[in-house]
């Protein structure tokens, strides 16, 4: 049990769907991130909440969009992708977003776009 | 940019053995953090050494920092099959006032039984 839980741990969805993955932490903690990873590649952080406000965006195209309604919850919208954006997308939570605790990553949702 | 590169990308060693992971770095850290990825689950904290900091323990691992070298190395020692996973680092960029941790590649550690 990691303290930070993501759901569905699948996803296959087409290149018109529209779905949601969901993160919810148990941990307190004030700053929850969006991370992808695709293989061969290192994790790459799409956005940050500190307490419930974005802090930051990382270039990420509009086709991904967060909400972070609580510091517990964050959702990550998704339509139109592409296959590229086919990963495991990776949710964590930290005590801070200033970097100097550690971060507690949920067990991820592998998404495929077909 | 990447702030983590893990050398080697694979290890392959027999249980018993001791695991050396080394990681690069470009700009000046404020902290080096380690993590473990079992596959198909998320990453795990598995230790965090600081820019003033030159070595630290946990249980069976030992990280140590040379920051005149950019370089940080991990190593676990008497490794077990259940050690088996991938190793990133990851630095937190120093200077700026934003969260900005960058993760490497990673290390594929397989101990053999």
């Amino acid at each position: 049990e990691t303290g930070v839980t993501q759901t569905p741990r699948h996803l296959v969805m087409g290149m018109t769907n529209k779905k949601s993955l969901k993160c919810e932490q148990h941990l307190g903690h004030n700053a929850m991130y969006w991370y992808k990873q695709s293989a061969k590649k290192p994790l790459e952080l799409m956005f940050v909440y500190s307490l419930e406000e974005r802090v930051e965006n990382n270039s990420v195209p509009s086709r991904f969009s967060p909400e972070c309604p609580n510091s517990s919850h964050l959702f990550l919208h998704l339509h139109t992708l592409q296959p590229e954006d086919s990963a495991l997308y990776l949710c964590a939570s930290s005590q801070s977003d200033r970097g100097y605790s550690p971060l507690h990553f949920g067990n991820g949702t592998r998404l495929t776009v077909t | 940019s990447q702030q983590g590169e893990e050398d080697p990308q694979a290890l392959s060693i027999q249980e018993g053995e001791n695991a050396t992971m080394n990681c690069s770095y470009k700009t000046s850290i404020n902290n080096l953090q380690w993590y473990r990825q079992n596959s198909g689950r998320g990453l795990v904290h598995l230790i965090l050494i600081r820019s003033n900091e030159r070595e630290k323990h946990s249980g069976r691992l030992r990280v140590t920092l040379d920051t005149s070298k950019k370089s940080s190395s991990l190593l676990i020692t008497a490794s077990r099959a259940a050690d088996t996973a991938s190793y990133f680092c990851a630095g937190l960029n120093s200077g700026g006032s934003n969260y900005k941790l960058t993760f490497g590649k990673g290390t594929l550690l397989t101990v053999n039984p």
